[in-house]
């Protein structure tokens, strides 16, 4: 069955660092998104993303993250300047149609010290 | 906007006894709704999902949730559970369009031998 591929599993990262966290979506879907999950919280919105373009982010997502599909595979969340208080679990999904369920990646754990 | 209120943080149950884990949501629109399961350290894992037609929604696992419009809920079952079934529920739901999901804060499901 097809997946979401994420990389790293685990990344940790001194506070005000950059991170780059990767997905691989499944290959014929055509939107994209990210989540984050706090330790101990709920799974949060942060981003949608189709046609090359952001259609949707939430309150978390401000200045400090962005998105990037630099190429027909990959689809990246970048973080400029790391806080303590992103450490969470990111989840990037994929979905072909938009509104029948995403798949889901088995997520990057980062930890900011 | 939509919204998702899972009643309980905690069930645990016996092995091989039923359960029911309850979602109630709250929508001006119609939705669409999920159920997804994820493992210790894993992602997220889509159990179900209703979209419209039978109320009554068979997924995998031996899972099945129903949708009711009236009580504007959608409660997970299982008639007799393993200890393999040890995880983190979530409801969700999204809105026709399906650019973005709102979560539950999740059920922790814990099976007892």
């Amino acid at each position: 069955e097809p997946e979401v591929t994420q990389t790293p599993s685990h990344q940790v990262t001194q506070m005000g660092q950059e991170v780059i966290l990767r997905c691989v979506p499944i290959s014929n879907h055509l939107y994209f998104y990210w989540y984050r999950q706090i330790l101990g919280q709920k799974v949060e919105f942060l981003v949608s993303f189709y046609n090359n373009e952001i259609s949707e982010k939430s309150e978390i997502f401000d200045d400090q993250f962005s998105v990037e599909r630099p190429d027909g595979s990959n689809f990246t969340l970048k973080i400029r300047s790391t806080k303590l208080e992103d450490s969470a679990m990111y989840f990037c999904a994929s979905s072909r149609t938009g509104n029948y369920g995403y798949t889901f990646g088995s997520g990057t754990r980062l930890t900011v010290v | 906007a939509q919204s998702v209120t899972q009643l309980d943080s905690q069930v645990p149950v016996f092995e091989e006894a039923p359960v029911e884990l309850r979602c109630n949501y709250s929508s001006s629109v119609s939705v669409y709704l999920f159920w997804y399961v994820q493992y210790p350290n894993q992602g997220l894992q889509l159990l179900l999902k209703y979209l419209s037609g039978s109320t009554l929604v068979k997924g995998i696992n031996g899972f099945e949730a129903e949708f009711n419009k009236s009580q504007t809920s959608f409660h997970l079952r299982k008639p007799s559970v393993h200890i393999s079934d040890t995880a983190e529920y979530f409801c969700a739901v999204s809105d026709p369009t399906g650019n973005q999901f709102y979560f539950g804060t999740g059920t922790s499901l814990t099976v007892i031998p």
